[in-house]
């Protein structure tokens, strides 16, 4: 079974353009998280996506966007780059039941660095 | 609002050494508790998960985590680590129903062989 893939791996772009990252989930996943992981803060919680809706946020700005596709695929955006937006970025998988079977698959991440 | 803490962020052991690593959170109502380990070029995976029942849950590769509720902690534990287990290890929260994962700043763990 094929992981979570994400695309592109490495990013760099200048302050005040924007971004679009993808992220293609684990096949019969309906579910995608978004994580923003920087040195000292861990992991922060972007957004949530389940068949094409969002189920929840974190408590980023609203420059950070995301969407799902019919097929699970899922992007987010980030407009008008700041220093700060430098990071990895990571999205993970699951069938999005959170019983006790269900896990997050995380794929290899989005290296976005902003000059 | 929701929070972990790992107050060890640097630890560093030697092999067969015992390891416990901290984690609290920070929440009033039910949750699920998780162990997720990234080893040097590698993704994150989950180590092991706590959602009810015996508090004390076995994970992959020797580890154990306990949750005490009264002290809303969720300690990971290995009797003997080996070298292999170098890595950065993240404590995770999720409320059941809110589709929101918290994660702790992580613990940087170094075995010396």
């Amino acid at each position: 079974k094929a992981g979570v893939t994400q695309t592109p791996r490495y990013l760099i772009k200048t302050r005040g353009q924007q971004v679009t990252l993808s992220c293609s989930p684990i096949s019969g996943h309906r579910s995608v998280s978004w994580y923003q992981q920087t040195p000292g803060q861990g992991l922060q919680f972007l957004f949530e996506y389940f068949s094409e809706t969002q189920r929840n946020k974190g408590n980023f700005p609203g420059r950070f966007s995301g969407r799902q596709f019919s097929n699970s695929r899922s992007e987010m955006n980030v407009s008008t780059l700041e220093l700060g937006d430098s990071a990895l970025y990571l999205c993970a998988s699951s069938t999005g039941t959170q019983s006790l079977t269900d896990t997050q698959y995380f794929g290899p991440g989005t290296r976005l660095t902003v000059l | 609002a929701q929070s972990v803490s790992q107050h060890n962020h640097h630890v560093i052991l030697s092999e067969a050494a015992s390891l416990e690593l901290g984690c609290n959170y920070s929440y009033g109502g039910t949750v699920n508790l998780f162990w997720y380990v990234q080893y040097p070029g590698q993704h994150l995976q989950l180590l092991l998960k706590y959602f009810s029942g015996d508090p004390l849950v076995k994970g992959i590769k020797g580890f154990e985590a306990e949750f005490i509720k009264s002290k809303f902690s969720f300690n990971l534990r290995k009797p003997s680590v080996q070298w292999s287990d170098t890595a950065e290890y993240f404590c995770a929260v999720n409320a059941p129903g809110t589709y929101k994962y918290i994660f702790g700043t992580g613990t940087r763990l170094k075995v010396l062989a």
